[in-house]
């Protein structure tokens, strides 16, 4: 049973849109993470979240954007999709000693 | 966070133990060593973690060197639903906010 839950699991889109990839955790965690991964290679950290009003750029730059408003959703956004973007974007939570990260089944955007 | 270093690629015979390696010779007095598994582009699977002693639990076990420089993640009887790509990671608890996940093993077990 998935404690943190990202939507949609696939997206298909047309250049120019704007798009935001919902992530939501159950389980009450501070903290919240975006991560990007093309197929075959290594996580990148895009984003973090300590809790609400709280984001920070990760290693990787990216043109999305975040906001935490509450606590249990962490929602990515991209306002104008390119084909650079296509990617897995895999979302986690993790509680205040970050004894483990909780990661979502992921969303793999393709941009055409 | 100290680095680490895996094998690119592991072979493990189905029913065998897997026993993957993972070296950390920088690691300071206060870093954790986690593991995590990620199969087929799922998200990754947090499996154990451990600071010097050895650890077990219902997924693997843990076996930390004395000097902590290096630790071994044992999957006791693998299946061919452990395979993956196995992340060794090491960072200190409450530290740095950041989940560093280099190029970790690939582990195939097969039938």
């Amino acid at each position: 049973e998935a404690d943190i839950y990202q939507t949609p699991r696939y997206l298909v889109i047309g250049t120019g849109k704007k798009i935001t990839l919902e992530c939501s955790q159950t389980m009450g965690h501070d903290k919240m993470y975006w991560y990007q991964q093309d197929p075959g290679m290594e996580l990148h950290l895009i984003h973090y979240s300590y809790g609400v009003n709280s984001t920070e750029k990760g290693d990787l730059s990216s043109e999305s954007t975040v906001s935490r408003i509450r606590t249990e959703h962490f929602p990515l956004t991209l306002e104008s999709a390119r084909p650079s973007h296509t990617s897995q974007y895999l979302c986690a939570s993790s509680d205040t000693n970050n004894y483990g990260y909780t990661f979502g089944s992921g969303t793999r955007l393709t941009v055409v | 966070d100290a680095k680490t270093t895996q094998p690119t690629s592991m072979d493990c015979a189905e029913g065998r133990a897997a026993n993957l390696p993972c070296n950390h010779s920088t690691i300071s007095g206060n870093e954790y060593v986690y593991w995590y598994r990620q199969i087929h582009s799922q998200g990754p699977q947090y499996i154990i973690h451990g600071l010097k002693n050895n650890e077990t639990n219902e997924m693997a076990s843990l076996i930390i060197t004395e000097d902590r420089k290096s630790s071994t993640l044992i999957l006791p009887h693998a299946t061919l639903r452990d395979t993956a790509v196995y992340y060794c990671i090491v960072r200190a608890l409450g530290g740095s906010e950041k989940l560093v996940f280099g190029k970790g093993t690939k582990l195939t077990v097969n039938p």
